[in-house]
């Protein structure tokens, strides 16, 4: 176990539906992340949350959004998804410095595996 | 552009044989190299880091070479066995973001018995 489980691990959806993402980490971490993973792509940034605020949107289109309730959980609301969205979506979390060095070692859940039909 | 990129997409190496991953990096300007494991059916998994001014680092059964010279990473696993056979990434954590990391493509490892 890493420390940070996400739900569900599976997930089939139409194009009409609207789902969310979970995650959860154990670690007490003050960052999460949430990262597309295609097929011979590297690892995707879709969103940071650092103490709560979102810090980082790599200009992700908006049938993605995020949600940040407190620094253990982490949501990804999804609707109205395309073909092209079927994907592994990683959840992570690390604990981030507030001045350099910066060592940023990320733990990541297992992922959603997300078809979208 | 940066870019940090990985030489060999697959690697297949004997069980018993050491394995060497490597990883090219276009940028200098970053504090900590990290390198991640992901099997199959799992995020990617922590696996050892090394520090921009060190040249080596060694772990249980691996190690990192940082060349700064060439911008070259590479990650050694002694005695490997069938459990190493996964995805191997390599990422870079810059000096100037704390929390962005930039990941190359990885490189798959197989391993024969």
């Amino acid at each position: 176990e890493t420390g940070v489980t996400q739900t569900p691990r599976h997930l089939v959806m139409g194009m009409t539906n609207k789902k969310s993402l979970k995650c959860e980490q154990h670690l007490g971490h003050n960052a999460m992340y949430w990262y597309k993973q295609s097929a011979k792509k590297p690892l995707e940034l879709m969103f940071v949350y650092s103490l709560e605020e979102r810090v980082e949107n790599n200009s992700v289109p908006s049938r993605f959004s995020p949600e940040c309730p407190n620094s253990s959980h982490l949501f990804l609301h999804l609707h109205t998804l395309q073909p092209e969205d079927s994907a592994l979506y990683l959840c992570a979390s690390s604990q981030v410095a507030s001045s350099p060095p910066y060592k940023n070692i990320q733990y990541f859940g297992a992922g959603t595996r997300l078809s979208v039909l | 552009g940066e870019s940090v990129g990985l030489h060999l997409p697959t690697l297949s190496v004997q069980e018993g044989d050491n394995s060497i991953i490597n990883c090219a990096y276009s940028n200098s300007a970053s504090d900590y190299f990290i390198w991640y494991k992901q099997e199959s059916g799992k995020g990617p998994q922590f696996i050892i880091d090394i520090r921009s001014n060190m040249d080596k680092r060694q772990g249980q059964r691996v190690t990192v070479l940082l060349n700064k010279t060439v911008k070259h990473l590479s990650l050694q696993i002694a005695a490997t066995q069938p459990g190493d056979s996964a995805v191997y990434f390599c990422a870079e954590n810059r000096m100037d973001s704390s929390y962005k990391l930039i990941f190359g493509s990885g490189t798959r490892l197989l391993v024969r018995p």
